[in-house]
């Protein structure tokens, strides 16, 4: 089972800030937050991950409270584009072997014009 | 840079048929994962591939194998087609070194069992 919640859908007007929720209360200390989307019929697209620290890219910024035991995902400028399941997912990484990755059913994120 | 590349992009096969999807992964990627993924529901894990091993298996039955080849390229297997087999395959690749590795996905195999 995943080890993750996240709302079922959520709407965000084009050109504004998309804050994604997700809860993992039960996380590892050796597990990383991972954010992948997926555009219809497409493969996942990886977004951003992070273990303790909040991380940026290009594509989105990551913050993990302090405690780790929930994160949210901001797509700083939403385009209609930026429609897509989001899928926050939790693994370890060991070493740089990379664990399986265990999805939910993610967040709709439907951007309106 | 090419990414993951899977093929074919879609099959059609009858129950109780063989089956082979192909995956070549990020260039200077050697672990290749592969993911099923039904109708409306997020992927699930099938198995993965490291130094020609499975690594890792998820909850699927022995009809579903795989092979790594030496250029790290993966197949994946399914034998004995079942109604229930008709899914968006997903083949995922990623470097066994590095702390920040994470997995890319290619496009996808779409396969309907008739």
């Amino acid at each position: 089972d995943a080890k993750t919640t996240q709302p079922p859908s959520m709407d965000c007007a084009e050109g504004r800030a998309a804050n994604l929720p997700c809860n993992h209360s039960t996380i590892s200390g050796n597990e990383y937050v991972y954010w992948y989307r997926q555009i219809h019929s497409q493969g996942p697209q990886y977004i951003i991950h992070g273990l303790k620290n909040n991380e940026t890219n290009e594509m989105a910024s990551l913050i993990i409270t302090e405690d780790r035991k929930s994160s949210t995902l901001i797509l700083p400028h939403a385009t209609l584009r930026d429609t897509a399941v989001y899928y926050c997912i939790v693994s370890a990484n060991y070493g740089g072997a990379t664990n399986k990755l265990i999805f939910g059913t993610g967040t709709l994120l439907a951007v309106q014009p | 840079d090419a990414g993951v590349t899977q093929s074919p992009t879609h099959l059609i096969k009858t129950r109780g048929q063989q089956v082979t999807l192909r995956c070549s992964p990020k260039s200077g990627h050697d672990t290749v994962s592969w993911y099923q993924q039904a109708l409306g529901q997020g992927p699930q894990f099938i198995f993965q591939y490291y130094e020609e091993e499975e690594r890792q298996r998820g909850n699927f039955p022995d009809r579903f194998s795989g092979h790594q080849f030496p250029n790290y390229s993966s197949e994946l297997n399914v034998n004995a087609l079942l109604l229930g087999d008709s899914a968006l395959y997903l083949c995922a690749s990623s470097s066994n070194s590095g702390r920040k590795e994470t997995q890319y996905f290619g496009p996808g195999t779409r396969l309907l069992v008739l």
